[in-house]
C-alpha cells in the first residue's frame, strides 16, 4: 500500500528560528516521486519541489531544503530563518509511476511568530 | 498564463439543490484532477482525466457526484442533489505529462451545503 506520513500536525516556531517538517512515505514501488506543497492561509496549493526516487541528491533553493533518504523512506523538508511569511500547511505527497495519482499527508501546520 | 481557473469561489446552497464547479486548466496541460478537501478527510482525489478521458474516478463518493470535460479547456464537477456533508474545499488541478510533473492547482471552491 502507498501511505504518507506527515507526523507533525502543527509546529510553531519565532521568526528566525530554523524547522523541519518531516514526511514519511511507504511504497513498494521503485519509481516514484515525492513532492511538497504550500497551502498558506489564501488557501491555494503551490508547488514547491519534485524529486524522482532515483534522484537522492538534497536540494537547497534559498531558504527552503530537502533531504531525501531512500533508507529512511523520508522526504524532509527544512526551512531556515523562517519568516512570518512562511506561516502555512505543507503538504508532503507521494506519486506512483505509471499513474496520475499523488497521495497526499494529512499536512502539517506552521505557524511563525514575529 | 492564468493558471488554473476555477469557479465560483464560493457556493452556499440548500441541501438538495443541484451545484456545478467550473475549471479551466492551463492550455496545453493534459491532464485534469479534482480533489476535495475536508478537516476529517485531508486531500482526497476524486476523478482525473487525461486527454479529456476519465481515467479513474473510484475516489468519487457516490453517484450523487458526477463529473465531465468536454474538451480540453473546461471541466465539470456536479454535485445532485446536494447534502450538508459535501461541504467542503474543491479543488481543480491541472499537469502536463500525467501529473507526475507536479500540479498546479487552482485556487479552490468552499462548498457550503446548508
Amino acid at each position: 500500500a502507498q501511505k504518507v506520513t506527515q507526523a507533525q500536525t502543527e509546529i510553531s516556531v519565532v521568526e528566525k528560528e530554523d524547522v523541519t517538517l518531516d514526511c514519511v512515505y511507504e511504497t513498494r514501488d521503485t519509481t516514484y516521486y515525492l513532492f511538497w506543497y504550500k497551502q498558506p492561509p489564501s488557501g491555494e496549493l503551490v508547488f514547491l519541489i519534485r524529486r524522482n526516487s532515483f534522484d537522492e541528491q538534497n536540494e537547497i533553493s534559498g531558504r527552503y531544503s530537502w533531504n531525501f533518504q531512500k533508507s529512511t523512506s523520508s522526504f524532509n523538508f527544512t526551512i531556515t530563518a523562517s519568516q512570518v511569511v512562511d506561516s502555512a500547511v505543507y503538504f508532503c505527497a507521494l506519486g506512483i509511476h505509471n499513474t496520475d495519482k499523488l497521495i497526499f499527508g494529512t499536512g502539517t501546520r506552521l505557524q511563525v511568530f514575529p | 498564463d492564468a493558471g488554473v481557473i476555477q469557479s465560483p469561489r464560493h457556493e452556499v446552497t440548500e441541501m438538495g439543490q443541484e451545484v456545478t464547479l467550473r475549471c479551466k486548466p492551463i492550455s496545453g496541460h493534459n491532464s485534469l484532477f479534482w480533489y476535495r478537501q475536508t478537516m476529517m478527510r485531508g486531500l482526497e482525489l476524486l476523478i482525473y482525466f487525461n486527454n479529456n478521458v476519465p481515467i479513474d474516478d473510484s475516489g468519487m463518493p457516490e453517484d450523487r457526484f458526477s463529473a465531465k470535460m468536454p474538451n480540453a479547456s473546461f471541466s465539470t464537477l456536479k454535485i445532485q442533489p446536494s447534502e450538508p456533508r459535501d461541504s467542503a474545499v474543491y479543488f481543480c488541478a491541472s499537469s502536463l505529462d500525467r501529473g507526475l510533473q507536479g500540479y498546479t492547482f487552482g485556487s479552490g471552491t468552499r462548498l457550503t451545503v446548508v
